[in-house]
């Protein structure tokens, strides 16, 4: 199994641009998280899909940021337009129907906005 | 409200000692509590949990260790490696799906 996949792993781009980050969840897991960690808010939860419906997006900060799940198989989150502030890492997470406390988490997209 | 406490934000321990790692809690009424991992450059990993009706739970080098009474987790690791260096965390449930997860106790493992 690959486990959670995301790209790009790294991205660095300007204030003002539009970033689209990119997760494959693990086959079979019906749960996905997206996450940003800072060092000074530590891991926020920003959306959580279930069965790629939208079930809680109260942690999106801002009307910027985006969430989409198209298939079980694909998610995106988008931030339009991208500000410094947004600067931090940004994880995907998946897990198996009923056992949301044990997720697997991809290895992060860092997110550079000069 | 909720919190999540960590006694020790920062841990030092010298390979092959035992590690112990702390987190005090204060919902009393939830079912399990489980522990992470995240190495350096690496997304959190789940480690091993804990039903509330056991007091001790022992996988691979971890034991976890709840006292119900006094609300404290810990997390033992026997024989710490380097790469047991990470950042800890003991994520609060909130709700049916979500963790909070808290900043996390940072273990650094002296060769």
């Amino acid at each position: 199994d690959a486990g959670v996949i995301q790209s790009p792993r790294h991205e660095v781009t300007e204030m003002g641009q539009e970033v689209t980050l990119r997760c494959k969840p693990i086959s079979g897991h019906n749960s996905l998280f997206w996450y940003r960690q800072t060092m000074m808010r530590g891991l926020e939860l920003l959306i959580y899909f279930n069965n790629n419906v939208p079930i809680d997006d109260s942690g999106m900060p801002e009307d910027r940021f985006s969430a989409k799940m198209p298939n079980a198989s694909f998610s995106t989150l988008k931030i339009q337009p991208s500000e410094p502030r947004d600067s931090a890492v940004y994880f995907c997470a998946s897990s198996l129907p009923g056992l949301y406390y044990e997720q697997f988490f991809g290895p992060g997209t860092r997110l550079t906005v000069l | 409200g909720e919190s999540v406490g960590l006694h020790l934000p920062t841990l030092s321990v010298q390979e092959g000692d035992n590690s112990i790692i702390n987190c005090a809690y204060s919902n009393s009424a939830s079912d399990y509590f489980i522990w992470y991992k995240q190495e350096s450059g690496k997304g959190p990993q789940f480690i091993i949990d804990i039903r509330s009706n056991m007091d001790k739970r022992q996988g691979q080098r971890v034991t976890v260790l709840l006292n119900k009474t006094v609300k404290h987790l810990s997390l033992q690791i026997a024989a710490t490696q380097p790469g047991d260096s990470a950042v800890y965390f003991c994520p609060r449930r909130a709700g049916s799906y979500q963790l909070t997860f808290g900043k996390g106790t940072k273990l650094s493992v002296i060769p």
